[in-house]
C-alpha cells in the first residue's frame, strides 16, 4: 500500500520569496515515480514536476525544484522567487515503476496563497 | 490546441437521477482516468481505461459506471446508487509513451446534488 502526506493545510509566503512545500511518502515498492501537480481555482491539474527513485539528481523545471531525499521517503516542491500566479493548492502524487495506471496516490495537498 | 474538455463544467442534480459527464480528449492518449476530489482530499480514483472497449475500477467505482467506444471518449455516469455524489470530478489521459506517464487534466465537472 501507498501513502502520501502532506502536513501543511495552507501556507503564505511574501511574492518573489521562496516557499517549501512537503511531501512524505510510504511505500513498499522498489522503484516509483513522484509527481507535483498544481491546481488553481480554476480547477485544473497542472503537472509541474517529475523525480524517479531511481534519479541521483534532484528534478528542477524552472523555479520548481524537487528536493528527493530517498532514504526519508521525502520528496518536498521549492517554488522559487514566488509570484502571484503561484497561489493555488498543491497535490503531492506517487505511482510504482514500471508504470501501475491502479496505483497512482494523491497527497490531500497544500494551498499556497502568495502576498503582494 | 490540444487538450482535455470535461462538460458540463457545473451540474445540478436531484436525488434520484443519473447523471452522464463528459470528457473529449485530443491529445490521442490510451488511457484515460476518471478522478473524484473532496474537500480536504486528495484525488481518489474512480475507473480508468487503458484501451478502447476496456476498462477497471478504481478505488471508488460503487455508484459509477463509464464506456470506452472511442478513444477519444470516456464519459462517466453518476447512477443514484452512488450514496454521496455532490463532488468536483476530474478526468485526465496520459499517453503510453515515455516514462514519466504524468497525466493531464481536464478543468473539471462540478456535480451538486440537490
Amino acid at each position: 500500500a501507498q501513502k502520501i502526506t502532506q502536513t501543511q493545510p495552507g501556507m503564505f509566503v511574501q511574492e518573489k520569496e521562496a516557499v517549501t512545500l512537503d511531501c512524505t511518502y510510504d511505500t513498499s515498492d522498489q522503484s516509483y515515480g513522484l509527481f507535483w501537480y498544481k491546481q488553481p481555482s480554476s480547477g485544473e491539474m497542472i503537472f509541474l514536476i517529475y523525480q524517479g527513485s531511481y534519479d541521483e539528481q534532484n528534478a528542477t523545471e524552472g523555479r520548481y525544484s524537487l528536493n528527493f531525499q530517498k532514504a526519508r521517503k521525502s520528496a518536498n516542491l521549492v517554488i522559487s522567487a514566488s509570484q502571484l500566479g503561484d497561489s493555488a493548492m498543491y497535490f503531492c502524487a506517487m505511482r510504482p515503476l514500471p508504470l501501475d495506471d491502479y496505483k497512482l496516490s494523491f497527497g490531500a495537498g497544500t494551498t499556497v496563497t502568495v502576498r503582494a | 490546441d490540444g487538450g482535455i474538455t470535461q462538460s458540463p463544467k457545473y451540474l445540478f442534480r436531484k436525488e434520484g437521477q443519473n447523471v452522464t459527464l463528459s470528457c473529449e480528449q485530443n491529445l490521442n492518449h490510451d488511457a484515460m482516468y476518471w478522478y473524484r476530489q473532496d474537500p480536504g482530499q486528495g484525488l481518489r480514483l474512480i475507473y480508468y481505461s487503458q484501451i478502447v472497449n476496456d476498462f477497471q475500477k478504481g478505488d471508488i467505482a460503487e455508484g459509477y459506471s463509464v464506456s470506452r467506444e472511442k478513444k477519444e471518449s470516456f464519459p462517466l455516469t453518476v447512477t443514484s446508487a452512488q450514496k454521496n455524489p455532490t463532488a468536483f470530478y476530474l478526468c485526465a489521459s496520459r499517453t503510453s509513451t515515455g516514462n514519466t506517464g504524468e497525466l493531464f487534466f481536464g478543468e473539471g465537472s462540478r456535480l451538486t446534488v440537490l
